[in-house]
Protein backbone atom coordinates (compact mmCIF):
# COMPACT_ATOMS: atom_id res chain seq x y z
CA UNK A 1 0.00 0.00 0.00
CA UNK A 2 3.08 2.17 -0.98
CA UNK A 3 1.50 4.57 -3.17
CA UNK A 4 3.60 7.69 -3.93
CA UNK A 5 6.57 7.79 -1.37
CA UNK A 6 8.32 11.33 -1.40
CA UNK A 7 12.36 11.64 -0.23
CA UNK A 8 13.36 13.32 2.15
CA UNK A 9 10.63 14.27 4.47
CA UNK A 10 12.70 17.45 5.32
CA UNK A 11 15.82 19.44 3.80
CA UNK A 12 17.76 22.41 4.63
CA UNK A 13 19.82 24.22 1.74
CA UNK A 14 22.41 26.83 1.54
CA UNK A 15 21.82 29.27 -1.64
CA UNK A 16 23.93 27.99 -4.85
CA UNK A 17 23.59 23.92 -3.39
CA UNK A 18 21.79 21.54 -5.89
CA UNK A 19 19.66 18.30 -4.48
CA UNK A 20 16.98 16.13 -6.21
CA UNK A 21 13.52 15.38 -4.84
CA UNK A 22 12.70 11.75 -5.05
CA UNK A 23 9.50 10.39 -6.30
CA UNK A 24 8.57 7.06 -6.94
CA UNK A 25 5.13 5.70 -7.21
CA UNK A 26 3.83 1.82 -7.36
CA UNK A 27 0.00 1.92 -8.88
CA UNK A 28 1.77 1.70 -12.41
CA UNK A 29 -0.16 5.44 -13.40
CA UNK A 30 1.53 6.97 -16.48
CA UNK A 31 1.00 10.58 -15.50
CA UNK A 32 2.91 11.89 -12.81
CA UNK A 33 3.56 15.63 -11.58
CA UNK A 34 5.25 18.03 -9.42
CA UNK A 35 3.28 20.80 -7.53
CA UNK A 36 4.93 23.36 -4.93
CA UNK A 37 2.77 24.81 -2.06
CA UNK A 38 3.31 27.79 -0.46
CA UNK A 39 1.80 29.14 2.65
CA UNK A 40 -2.11 30.75 1.55
CA UNK A 41 -1.58 29.31 -1.94
CA UNK A 42 -2.87 26.67 -3.68
CA UNK A 43 -0.86 23.91 -5.32
CA UNK A 44 1.11 25.35 -8.68
CA UNK A 45 2.70 22.90 -10.99
CA UNK A 46 6.29 22.64 -12.13
CA UNK A 47 6.52 19.93 -14.34
CA UNK A 48 4.42 17.13 -15.14
CA UNK A 49 5.30 13.68 -17.28
CA UNK A 50 2.53 11.52 -19.46
CA UNK A 51 4.95 8.82 -19.35
CA UNK A 52 8.31 7.93 -19.29
CA UNK A 53 11.00 9.44 -21.59
CA UNK A 54 8.35 12.46 -21.82
CA UNK A 55 8.12 15.35 -19.67
CA UNK A 56 6.75 18.89 -20.00
CA UNK A 57 6.63 22.40 -17.89
CA UNK A 58 3.76 23.24 -15.93
CA UNK A 59 2.98 26.81 -14.51
CA UNK A 60 6.23 27.89 -12.32
CA UNK A 61 9.54 25.48 -13.82
CA UNK A 62 12.02 27.98 -13.87
CA UNK A 63 15.12 26.60 -11.70
CA UNK A 64 14.00 22.99 -11.81
CA UNK A 65 14.52 20.07 -14.05
CA UNK A 66 13.18 16.61 -13.96
CA UNK A 67 13.61 13.33 -15.73
CA UNK A 68 11.27 10.19 -16.08
CA UNK A 69 13.33 7.29 -17.01
CA UNK A 70 10.63 4.65 -15.14
CA UNK A 71 7.61 4.51 -15.32
CA UNK A 72 7.88 4.71 -11.30
CA UNK A 73 9.96 7.18 -11.11
CA UNK A 74 10.29 11.23 -11.50
CA UNK A 75 12.94 12.97 -9.77
CA UNK A 76 12.71 16.41 -9.34
CA UNK A 77 16.16 18.54 -9.63
CA UNK A 78 17.23 21.77 -7.64
CA UNK A 79 20.59 23.28 -9.51
CA UNK A 80 21.24 26.18 -7.55
CA UNK A 81 18.98 27.08 -4.88
CA UNK A 82 17.16 30.38 -3.98
CA UNK A 83 15.49 31.68 -1.51
CA UNK A 84 12.37 32.00 -3.39
CA UNK A 85 12.62 27.72 -3.60
CA UNK A 86 11.37 27.31 -0.48
CA UNK A 87 7.97 25.32 0.16
CA UNK A 88 6.40 22.36 0.31
CA UNK A 89 7.21 19.87 -2.45
CA UNK A 90 4.54 17.10 -3.60
CA UNK A 91 4.69 14.67 -6.25
CA UNK A 92 1.31 13.31 -7.69
CA UNK A 93 0.45 10.44 -9.76
CA UNK A 94 -2.67 9.83 -12.10
CA UNK A 95 -4.05 7.07 -13.47
CA UNK A 96 -5.98 10.26 -15.49
CA UNK A 97 -8.91 10.79 -13.22
CA UNK A 98 -8.13 11.27 -9.28
CA UNK A 99 -4.79 12.69 -8.23
CA UNK A 100 -2.19 10.88 -5.84
CA UNK A 101 -0.17 12.80 -3.89
CA UNK A 102 2.96 12.09 -1.65
CA UNK A 103 3.69 13.10 1.91
CA UNK A 104 5.87 16.15 0.94
CA UNK A 105 9.55 17.25 1.15
CA UNK A 106 9.39 20.26 2.82
CA UNK A 107 12.56 22.78 1.51
CA UNK A 108 14.01 25.63 3.54
CA UNK A 109 17.04 27.31 1.37
CA UNK A 110 18.95 30.14 3.47
CA UNK B 1 -3.41 28.89 -15.21
CA UNK B 2 -7.32 28.30 -14.40
CA UNK B 3 -8.46 29.74 -11.53
CA UNK B 4 -10.26 28.25 -8.72
CA UNK B 5 -11.46 30.34 -5.94
CA UNK B 6 -12.20 28.38 -3.20
CA UNK B 7 -14.60 30.03 -0.32
CA UNK B 8 -14.76 30.47 2.83
CA UNK B 9 -10.89 30.80 3.58
CA UNK B 10 -11.38 29.80 7.09
CA UNK B 11 -14.51 28.50 9.40
CA UNK B 12 -14.33 28.49 13.27
CA UNK B 13 -17.41 25.91 14.20
CA UNK B 14 -18.61 23.83 17.68
CA UNK B 15 -18.34 20.09 17.53
CA UNK B 16 -21.75 18.74 15.88
CA UNK B 17 -22.00 21.24 13.18
CA UNK B 18 -22.58 21.22 10.21
CA UNK B 19 -20.09 22.44 7.20
CA UNK B 20 -20.51 24.02 3.53
CA UNK B 21 -17.67 25.00 1.49
CA UNK B 22 -17.51 25.46 -2.54
CA UNK B 23 -15.22 26.22 -5.67
CA UNK B 24 -16.24 28.01 -8.42
CA UNK B 25 -14.56 28.63 -11.93
CA UNK B 26 -14.53 29.75 -15.22
CA UNK B 27 -13.57 27.41 -16.40
CA UNK B 28 -15.96 23.36 -17.05
CA UNK B 29 -14.05 20.46 -15.62
CA UNK B 30 -14.23 17.15 -16.37
CA UNK B 31 -13.67 15.97 -12.75
CA UNK B 32 -14.05 17.63 -9.37
CA UNK B 33 -12.24 16.78 -6.68
CA UNK B 34 -12.08 17.00 -2.87
CA UNK B 35 -9.08 16.64 -0.57
CA UNK B 36 -8.27 17.03 3.24
CA UNK B 37 -4.77 18.06 4.31
CA UNK B 38 -3.58 17.48 7.44
CA UNK B 39 -0.15 19.23 8.91
CA UNK B 40 3.08 18.24 7.55
CA UNK B 41 0.86 15.32 5.58
CA UNK B 42 0.00 15.62 1.91
CA UNK B 43 -3.30 15.92 0.16
CA UNK B 44 -5.65 12.95 0.60
CA UNK B 45 -8.36 11.94 -1.77
CA UNK B 46 -11.71 12.47 0.10
CA UNK B 47 -14.61 12.30 -2.88
CA UNK B 48 -14.34 12.38 -6.41
CA UNK B 49 -17.04 13.43 -8.70
CA UNK B 50 -17.20 12.55 -12.89
CA UNK B 51 -19.99 14.07 -13.94
CA UNK B 52 -22.50 17.56 -13.88
CA UNK B 53 -25.20 17.09 -11.15
CA UNK B 54 -23.40 13.78 -9.64
CA UNK B 55 -23.95 13.91 -5.66
CA UNK B 56 -21.94 11.47 -3.93
CA UNK B 57 -21.05 10.73 -0.09
CA UNK B 58 -18.31 9.34 2.04
CA UNK B 59 -19.69 8.89 5.30
CA UNK B 60 -20.38 12.11 6.78
CA UNK B 61 -19.03 14.07 3.81
CA UNK B 62 -21.23 14.89 1.10
CA UNK B 63 -20.14 16.52 -2.29
CA UNK B 64 -21.62 17.93 -5.35
CA UNK B 65 -20.48 18.19 -9.07
CA UNK B 66 -22.24 21.83 -10.45
CA UNK B 67 -24.58 21.45 -13.19
CA UNK B 68 -22.86 24.20 -15.16
CA UNK B 69 -19.84 22.10 -14.29
CA UNK B 70 -17.86 24.81 -12.76
CA UNK B 71 -18.54 24.48 -9.86
CA UNK B 72 -18.64 22.02 -6.91
CA UNK B 73 -19.69 22.00 -2.69
CA UNK B 74 -19.00 19.85 0.17
CA UNK B 75 -20.45 19.74 3.23
CA UNK B 76 -19.66 17.79 6.20
CA UNK B 77 -22.21 16.80 8.53
CA UNK B 78 -21.80 16.91 12.47
CA UNK B 79 -18.59 17.71 12.51
CA UNK B 80 -15.66 16.45 14.97
CA UNK B 81 -12.67 16.97 16.53
CA UNK B 82 -10.37 14.97 13.60
CA UNK B 83 -12.60 16.82 10.82
CA UNK B 84 -9.88 19.64 11.42
CA UNK B 85 -7.51 20.59 9.08
CA UNK B 86 -7.30 22.65 5.40
CA UNK B 87 -9.92 21.15 3.02
CA UNK B 88 -8.93 21.62 -0.95
CA UNK B 89 -10.86 21.71 -4.29
CA UNK B 90 -9.25 20.22 -7.77
CA UNK B 91 -10.82 20.56 -11.12
CA UNK B 92 -9.24 18.33 -13.89
CA UNK B 93 -9.49 19.21 -17.51
CA UNK B 94 -7.63 16.64 -19.70
CA UNK B 95 -4.21 15.30 -17.68
CA UNK B 96 -4.33 18.90 -15.69
CA UNK B 97 -5.27 19.27 -11.78
CA UNK B 98 -6.23 23.20 -10.84
CA UNK B 99 -6.28 23.81 -7.21
CA UNK B 100 -8.27 25.97 -4.86
CA UNK B 101 -6.55 27.93 -1.97
CA UNK B 102 -7.95 26.19 0.27
CA UNK B 103 -10.55 25.94 3.32
CA UNK B 104 -8.84 25.86 6.75
CA UNK B 105 -11.44 24.40 9.37
CA UNK B 106 -11.01 24.64 13.08
CA UNK B 107 -13.50 22.43 15.43
CA UNK B 108 -14.26 23.79 19.24
CA UNK B 109 -15.13 20.86 21.39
Amino acid sequence: NAGVTQTPKFRILKIGQSMTLQCTQDMNHNYMYWYRQDPGMGLKLIYYSVGAGITDKGEVPNGYNVSRSTTEDFPLRLELAAPSQTSVYFCASTPMTEAFFGQGTRLTVV
Amino acid sequence: GQQLNQSPQSMFIQEGEDVSMNCTSSSIFNTWLWYKQDPGEGPVLLIALYKAGELTSNGRLTAQFGITRKDSFLNISASIPSDVGIYFCAGRIGNQFYFGTGTSLTVIP
